[in-house]
């Protein structure tokens, strides 16, 4: 299965953007990129998800590469509140919909 | 709409004792997932069902655990003897259709230590 890789951690400042990268270099054609987030204390909650172009939504953009070997979660301005651990997923097409998470990134965002 | 629910949120046992966890999902989803999170770890699938179906159980450690979805609708997963290892956050999820790109709506989760 192609993986993800994130950093561990970043730190934003509040009212700020933030870039949240992800490197998916065994990407095969058919690999929806999808972003989760879950915050202290709750499950997961679906932030966005893209296959080739990007995309935009009202809690956040994605930014896929040309080559479809990295993506960037971008939030256009950063609150206390978006303060959580953001997944980086590959799902299959032909996969029933499964999410295999990693570590993920976890955002920490100084008033 | 309600969310997807999920009892307990809490519960201590200890080894060797048997454990259930009840999942409500939201009303229409066909699929229904079990995950567990280890502390500092992303969740891991132990199961997924379409309808009243298995549809992926390849990480349920099937000595010990089992779930099942009667009717289509309410699913539980049972830990029968639990471990040490199982002490984790059990979350349920459910999503409208597999095999599309429709997300996944997680329920609060329940978390269990085994002591």
């Amino acid at each position: 299965d192609a993986k993800t890789t994130q950093p561990n951690s970043m730190e934003s400042n509040e009212e700020e953007p933030v870039h949240l990268p992800c490197n998916h270099s065994t990407i095969s054609g058919t690999d929806y990129i999808h972003w989760y987030r879950q915050l202290p204390s709750q499950g997961p909650e679906y932030v966005i998800h893209g296959l080739t172009s990007n995309v935009n939504n009202r809690m956040a953009s994605l930014a896929i590469a040309e080559d479809r070997k990295s993506s960037t979660l971008i939030l256009h301005r950063a609150t206390l509140r978006d303060a959580a651990v953001y997944y980086c997923i590959l799902r299959k097409n032909n996969a029933g919909n499964m999410l295999t998470f990693g570590g993920g990134t976890r955002l920490m965002v100084k008033p | 709409e309600a969310g997807v629910a999920q009892s307990p949120r809490y519960k201590i046992i200890e080894k060797r004792q048997s454990v259930a966890f009840w999942c409500n999902p939201i009303s229409g989803h066909a699929t229904l997932y079990w995950y567990q999170q280890i502390l500092g770890q992303g969740p891991k699938l132990l199961i997924q069902f379409q309808n009243n179906g298995v549809v992926d159980d390849s990480q349920l450690p099937k000595d010990r655990f089992s779930a099942e979805r009667l009717k289509g609708v309410d699913s539980t997963l049972k830990i029968q003897p639990a471990k040490l290892e199982d002490s984790a956050v059990y979350l349920c999820a459910s999503s409208k259709v597999a095999g599309s790109s429709y997300e996944q709506y997680f329920g609060p989760g329940t978390r269990l230590t085994v002591t």
